[in-house]
């Protein structure tokens, strides 16, 4: 079973330019995560799907991030326009059940996002 | 705020050894918990899951809970160079902007074992 895709792996922009990531979650998963994981933390989540709709947005900073999944399938995250700190990598997840206690989330590769 | 701790190490242990990884949560109600290992410039990968109290083995690895104190370990028997990587835990909490579940994650222990 193939795992979950991500591009691009690395992107390197300078402060104010726009940038999109993209991930193709495990085959039949119906949740989708957006996580951003700073150098010596943990992932912190930006936004969940469940399909198409949004569960939660709660920690995406919406002035400048946003994220789309449409179809249900393939997901896209943008910044715009990127700063500094929002240098981090960007790692997209899914899971097979619909996002409760017991769901079990799966990452891929990540892409590391340099803002110069 | 929710929180989840974890000593941020580095832990090192010598290769044979059982490597004793520790860390507790905030939110009395969380109900299942998650150890992801991450080598160095890799993404988070699943190692075990535990939902009731008490231990739960798969291979090498000894997930062990305790919800009274708010405190869940991983132990690693027999460990080996190839653990080397920082050890996540993570707990599923109820987000309260949403009141979905969210995975909220510790900032990591990095274990090394020593040949």
């Amino acid at each position: 079973e193939a795992g979950v895709a991500q591009s691009p792996r690395y992107k390197i922009i300078e402060k104010r330019q726009s940038v999109a990531f993209w991930c193709n979650p495990i085959s039949g998963h119906a949740t989708l995560y957006w996580y951003q994981q700073i150098l010596g933390q943990g992932p912190k989540l930006l936004i969940q799907f469940q399909n198409n709709g949004v569960v939660d947005d709660s920690q995406l900073p919406k002035d400048r991030f946003s994220a789309e999944r449409l179809k249900g399938v393939d997901s896209t995250l943008k910044i715009q326009p990127a700063k500094l700190e929002d240098s981090a990598v960007y790692l997209c997840a899914s899971s097979s059940s619909s996002g409760g206690w017991a769901d079990t989330q799966y990452f891929g590769p990540g892409t590391r996002l340099t803002v110069l | 705020q929710k929180e989840v701790e974890q000593n941020s190490g580095p832990l090192s242990v010598p290769e044979g050894a059982i490597a004793s990884l520790n860390c507790t949560y905030s939110d009395r109600g969380s109900q299942s918990f998650f150890w992801y290992r991450q080598y160095s410039g890799k993404s988070p990968e699943l190692i075990m899951f535990i939902y009731s109290n008490g231990d739960k083995e798969d291979g090498r690895f000894t997930a062990q809970l305790n919800k009274a104190s708010q405190y869940v370990s991983l132990l690693i028997r027999d460990s080996q160079p190839s653990d080397s990587a920082t050890y996540l835990c993570a707990v599923n909490i109820v987000s309260s902007g949403a009141g979905s579940y969210q995975l909220t994650f510790g900032k990591g222990t990095k274990l090394s074992v020593i040949p």
